[in-house]
């Protein structure tokens, strides 16, 4: 099994801003994945966090906007930069371990103001 | 046409019924998920299928891996259980796919 751990569980923040999430797992994982959930809306992945190697972002999602890091096997960051009111979302990090098995955070809802 | 559909989108039980939700999808899959979603955002994974079925408590998973489809059961529903329900088929690349959730509402 994996426990994850992110944070912020929430912010508000204020448009222009950037806010960076952390996510810390206990146990060494390969891929990590970002998503984001929009009010209403289901999940849908932002990126792919790999170590050692840049993330791999889905379409509609650039690097610029949602620079991610992955600097070892238990910890990625996602950052939301220059944030307006259309990225208030609940933002969700998980990784997969042998099995295929899915483990989720807890998630960070955002609201921009 | 999303890749994975569910049904119903909202549902509302009394308690003590048993509730049926349904999950197809158009892909080709190594594994689907069933996942909670309670209204904090967290999310938690209560199942992962190949095929055939799995029990935990007074929840049952099934899939059809021939006709693509899978459905979670809940027996004797409590409001605890109100929460929304996810299936999520993984792709290649590990990557998941969602539906767009179903809303239960179990009332006492």
């Amino acid at each position: 099994s994996a426990v994850i751990s992110q944070k912020p569980s929430r912010d508000i923040c204020q448009r222009g801003t950037s806010l960076t999430i952390q996510c810390q797992v206990d146990s060494q994982v390969t891929m990590m994945f970002w998503y984001r959930q929009q009010p209403g809306q289901s999940l849908t992945l932002i990126a792919t966090a790999n170590q050692g190697s840049e993330a791999t972002y889905e379409s509609g999602f650039v690097i610029d906007k949602f620079p991610i890091s992955r600097p070892n096997l238990t910890f990625s960051t996602l950052t939301v930069s220059n944030m307006s009111p259309e990225d208030s979302s609940i933002y969700l990090c998980s990784v997969g371990t042998s099995g295929d098995i899915q483990y989720f955070g807890a998630g960070t809802r955002l609201s921009v103001l | 046409k999303n890749e994975v559909e569910q049904s119903p989108q909202n549902l509302t039980a009394q308690e003590g019924e048993f509730i049926t939700i349904n999950c197809s999808y158009s892909v080709g899959i190594s594994a689907l998920h069933w996942l909670q979603q309670h209204p904090g955002g967290g999310i938690v994974s209560l199942f992962m299928l190949s095929s055939g079925k799995k029990k935990h408590g007074r929840l049952i998973a099934t899939i059809n891996i021939q006709e693509k489809h899978s459905s979670l059961h809940i027996t004797a529903s409590h409001p605890r259980d109100s929460a929304v329900y996810i299936c999520a088929v993984l792709i290649y690349g590990n990557k998941l796919v969602f539906g767009a959730g179903t809303i239960l509402r179990v009332k006492s």
